[in-house]
């Protein structure tokens, strides 16, 4: 129940096109999904975040689209262009819990 | 502005020795504290969290420990290495918000 479930593991997109990365949860405790933006041999970076009592969040190129009824949320990339090539994680919390539980990443890669 | 700093960058270290990987934060006070670890290609998994000085929570048993000594300061340590500590080992902290941000990592590479 404490498991957030991500896919796919790895998308190609091409240059231009929306990559989409989705993300499942079980737990309706959980009220704060980030995501976040890796590179190769850096540390995750926040990208954006909502909590569940707004159904989507749009910054710039990044939009989290937020279904409660469902337990799902997802990233869109819109425009998606060869330097978003990194590794996407999702994540899900509980107010006062301290901890974050993660997806198991997908690995983005977009063609020139 | 806060920042989180990690070292060493980079460690290779035989079997069986020690290990000292050190995490600060600046910029803020009584954060809470994380260790995570990356396997190649993998998930985080968290090791440990600390919400004060001394007062630390175990994730996953294993031979890793970790302490706070500072507020500041989270530390991460084993007496013993074993090859399966290799990874890419993230320290991150909360403070106040919900919003969890990430050191630089320190890989380490067990020989």
């Amino acid at each position: 129940q404490q498991q957030v479930k991500q896919s796919p593991q790895s998308l190609i997109v091409q240059k231009g096109g929306i990559s989409i990365i989705n993300c499942a949860y079980e737990n309706t405790a959980f009220d704060y999904f980030p995501w976040y933006q890796q590179f190769p041999g850096k540390g995750p970076a926040l990208l954006i975040a909502i909590r569940p009592d707004v159904s989507e969040k749009k910054e710039g190129r990044f939009t989290i689209s937020f279904n409660k009824s469902a337990k799902q949320f997802s990233l869109h990339i819109m425009d998606s262009q060869p330097g978003d090539s990194a590794t996407y994680f999702c994540a899900a919390s509980i107010s006062g819990t301290y901890k974050y539980i993660f997806g198991t990443g997908t690995r983005l890669k977009v063609l020139a | 502005s806060q920042t989180i700093h990690q070292w060493p960058a980079t460690l290779v270290q035989p079997v069986g020795s020690p290990l000292s990987l050190e995490c600060t934060v600046e910029g803020t006070s009584n954060p809470n504290l994380y260790w995570y670890r990356q396997a190649a290609g993998r998930g985080l998994q968290l090791l440990f969290y600390s919400v004060g000085i001394g007062q630390i929570s175990s994730e996953v048993p294993q031979n890793l420990s970790a302490s706070r000594p500072q507020d500041r300061q989270f530390i991460l340590s084993s007496k013993k290495l074993l090859l399966s500590d290799s990874g890419f080992y993230l320290c991150a902290w909360i403070q106040g918000s919900y919003e969890q941000y990430f050191g630089p990592g320190t890989r380490l590479t067990v020989t």
